[in-house]
């Protein structure tokens, strides 16, 4: 089946970059976004179609893609930006959703 | 703005079925494209299946197949997931989300247990 893979964790200084991969052969042609999920709520979406941005959602977060990889940027991290962060696509098939496998990032 | 609110938290015994409902405001069922993900303790998200406008069909992980159902009540605008032959693995939180170049809306979350 179908795998998107994620690093199991990122840790950052406050006011530092965080970057956070996300690597699937289907990435190269379908679209990924980007959920946050913080302790005991349900996710929301960062980013959608590899760099849009949902109105509401910071500035400093940022996606971008290459190739088969995708990559999440938080720029001048804040402290509320401790979570866990999914990307999630397609296959290349279309017929199945697939998430990764989670990033914990955490704020030093 | 839309809105997903969800049944409230089941107990189920191994081998029973549960199903979990969403009901949807803001917008027509119609409107949305439904779609179920799961969450075992401690563990990432898991999508479970939903509808495919690609050809008018419900798709299913291939991991879920023969064991759920996901249906739509349009009249109430309610979104329906039963999981049926429960096991202990099936313990996690439920969620519905509406998909559209991304999972924008999701439900609350239903905390399905399953425990002899």
């Amino acid at each position: 089946s179908y795998e998107l893979t994620q690093p199991p964790s990122v840790s950052v200084s406050p006011g530092q970059t965080a970057k956070i991969t996300c690597s699937g052969d289907a990435l190269a042609k379908q679209y990924a976004h980007w959920y946050q999920q913080k302790p005991g709520q349900a996710p929301g979406v960062v980013i959608y179609k590899d760099s849009e941005r949902p109105s509401g959602i910071p500035e400093r977060f940022s996606g971008s893609s290459s190739g088969t990889t995708v990559t999440l940027t938080i720029s001048g991290v804040q402290a509320e930006d401790e979570a866990d962060y999914y990307c999630q696509s397609i296959d290349s098939s279309g017929a199945s959703w697939v998430f990764g496998g989670g990033t914990k990032v955490t704020v030093l | 703005q839309v809105q997903l609110v969800q049944s409230g938290a089941e107990v189920k015994k191994p081998g029973a079925s549960v199903k979990v409902s969403c009901k949807v405001s803001g917008k027509t069922l119609t409107e949305l494209t439904m779609h179920w993900v799961r969450q075992a303790p401690g563990k990432g998200l898991e999508w479970m299946g939903g509808f495919d406008p690609e050809d008018g069909e419900t798709a299913y992980a291939q991991k879920f197949q023969g064991r759920v159902t996901m249906t739509e009540d349009t009249s109430t605008d309610t979104a329906y997931m039963e999981l049926s032959s429960l096991r202990s693995e099936d313990t996690a939180v439920y969620y519905c989300a509406s998909y559209k170049s991304g999972f924008h809306n999701w439900g609350q979350g239903t905390l399905v247990t399953v425990s002899s």
